[in-house]
């Protein structure tokens, strides 16, 4: 196991509402990735977090909001959820500077 | 055209029988890539990076083309264990060191 952890594992939400998904880093790690994969694809880049700041952002509207906080453990949050947001999300812990991260067993989001 | 891009397959294959796919990528300056393997609705798992000397591990070895922009992992005797999708990952060191990942091919082995 990769000592990252996701909770929860599974959410059913509704249209229009908010979501929050969290993260535990692995013990030493201070970069949290996230990512959303579609049924079917390949995980798409969320948003970075390096010491609680964003350090970087994919192709995703404002709405997808995240923080880190002083421990790395990390928050996605989701507002006015819609259907296309289902989907399996996953967040990756990693060293700043080094090329391997690793990835929780990611939380399964499903909108009606 | 996408950034990392792998035929999605699936590839069915009999027990025994080598494998190979191929992931092309459109950034010549990409400079990390690695292969992931996942299971059906689990998290990806790192299998193996991939370096320009080429990459062996087991029934497992891994090759890059820079010239042709692409790598490729090809399996060896193939096990029922192996079937799995196979994610080919880019790495953005631009800042975020992101993972660009394929849509992934989906292997089949059949007993």
């Amino acid at each position: 196991e990769t000592g990252v952890t996701q909770s929860p594992t599974h959410l059913i939400k509704t249209r229009g509402q908010q979501v929050t998904l969290r993260c535990s880093s692995q013990s030493g790690h201070n970069t949290v990735s996230w990512y959303q994969q579609a049924l079917g694809q390949g995980p798409q880049f969320i948003f970075q977090y390096y010491r609680e700041e964003e350090n970087g952002r994919g192709n995703f509207p404002p709405r997808f909001s995240g923080l880190q906080f002083p421990n790395y453990s990390s928050e996605l949050n989701v507002n006015a959820l819609e259907l296309d947001d289902s989907a399996l999300y996953l967040c990756a812990s990693s060293l700043a500077g080094l090329d391997e991260q690793f990835f929780g067993p990611g939380t399964r989001l499903t909108v009606l | 055209r996408k950034e990392v891009e792998q035929d999605p397959g699936p590839f069915n294959v009999p027990e025994g029988a080598t494998v190979a796919f191929n992931c092309t990528y459109s950034n010549s300056a990409s400079q990390s890539f690695f292969w992931y393997r996942q299971d059906c609705r689990k998290e990806p798992k790192l299998l193996m990076s991939v370096y320009s000397s080429g990459n062996e591990d087991g029934r497992f070895t891994a090759q890059l083309n820079r010239a042709s922009q692409y790598i490729s992992l090809l399996i060896r005797d193939s096990k029922l264990s192996d079937s799995a999708t196979y994610l080919c990952v880019v790495i953005d060191r631009s800042g975020t060191y992101k993972y660009i990942f394929g849509t992934g091919t989906r292997l089949k082995v059949l007993a």
